[in-house]
């Protein structure tokens, strides 16, 4: 099945320290991504939408300029947490929308996930 | 716009027990649905998936889940309850096309006592 590779699972920085999130489908072509941040005993709230090839669709209240997301290639697609604060520190995970290429637009076989990073900024 | 309804942040069973997550939906269009359970500091994993067909829809692990249109429901359900089955529980809908955006609901943690 569809398989998601997300790098690193945990990462301790320093205050105002960029990190970089590297997301990558590893046996199918992900044309677009989703960025998560969950916090604790929480659901996942959506960061953004990557799109291979074109600027990423960030969701109202998100800093595009904090959360850079970069969708270069089918496969792989970064978030990188520029500057980061104490109050970044969260769980994120991303997710690729599997489909299967069958007719126009392809059949939707649902989201395959990464297995998370948990960021801690000292 | 689309929404889901998970009701009960906690679920407890016995071990051997029937487990029963609930899941309501709100959506302009039968959506599709979606089941995924995180362990902890892991992702989500896919545990079944409703799009077209059959509305009683098998998954991994023993669990099943069935779409009600009248009542739209997909409610999770496994006869017995394993230990293993500890974990928080996800519901989710996706548009039928467009952007796929997918709308989570907040979870369920499932509780299993020995």
């Amino acid at each position: 099945g569809a398989v998601v590779s997300q790098h690193p699972s945990r990462v301790i920085c320093k205050s105002g320290t960029s990190v970089k999130i590297e997301c990558r489908s590893l046996d199918f072509q992900a044309t677009t991504m989703f960025w998560y941040r969950q916090f604790p005993k929480q659901s996942l709230m959506l960061m953004a939408t990557s799109n291979e090839g074109s600027k990423a669709t960030y969701e109202q209240g998100v800093e595009k300029d904090k959360f850079l997301i970069n969708h270069a290639s089918l496969t792989l697609s970064t978030l990188t947490v520029t500057s980061a604060h104490p109050e970044d520190s969260s769980f994120y995970i991303c997710s690729a929308r599997d489909v299967k290429p069958e007719g126009w637009g392809g059949r939707h076989l649902g989201y395959t996930f990464g297995s998370g990073t948990r960021l801690t900024v000292v | 716009a689309q929404s889901v309804t998970q009701l009960g942040s906690h679920v407890s069973v016995s071990e051997g027990a029937l487990v029963l997550l609930r899941c309501n939906y709100s959506s302009s269009v039968p959506p599709y649905l979606f089941w995924y359970v995180q362990y902890p500091n892991q992702g989500l994993q896919l545990l079944l998936k409703y799009t077209t067909g059959a509305t009683l829809v098998k998954g991994i692990n023993g669990f099943e889940a069935e779409f009600k249109k009248s009542e739209t429901s997909f409610h999770l359900t496994k006869p017995s309850a394993h230990m293993s089955d500890a974990a928080e529980y996800f519901c989710a809908v996706s548009p039928t096309g467009g952007s796929y955006i997918p709308t989570f609901g907040r979870g369920t943690s499932l509780i299993v006592h020995p």
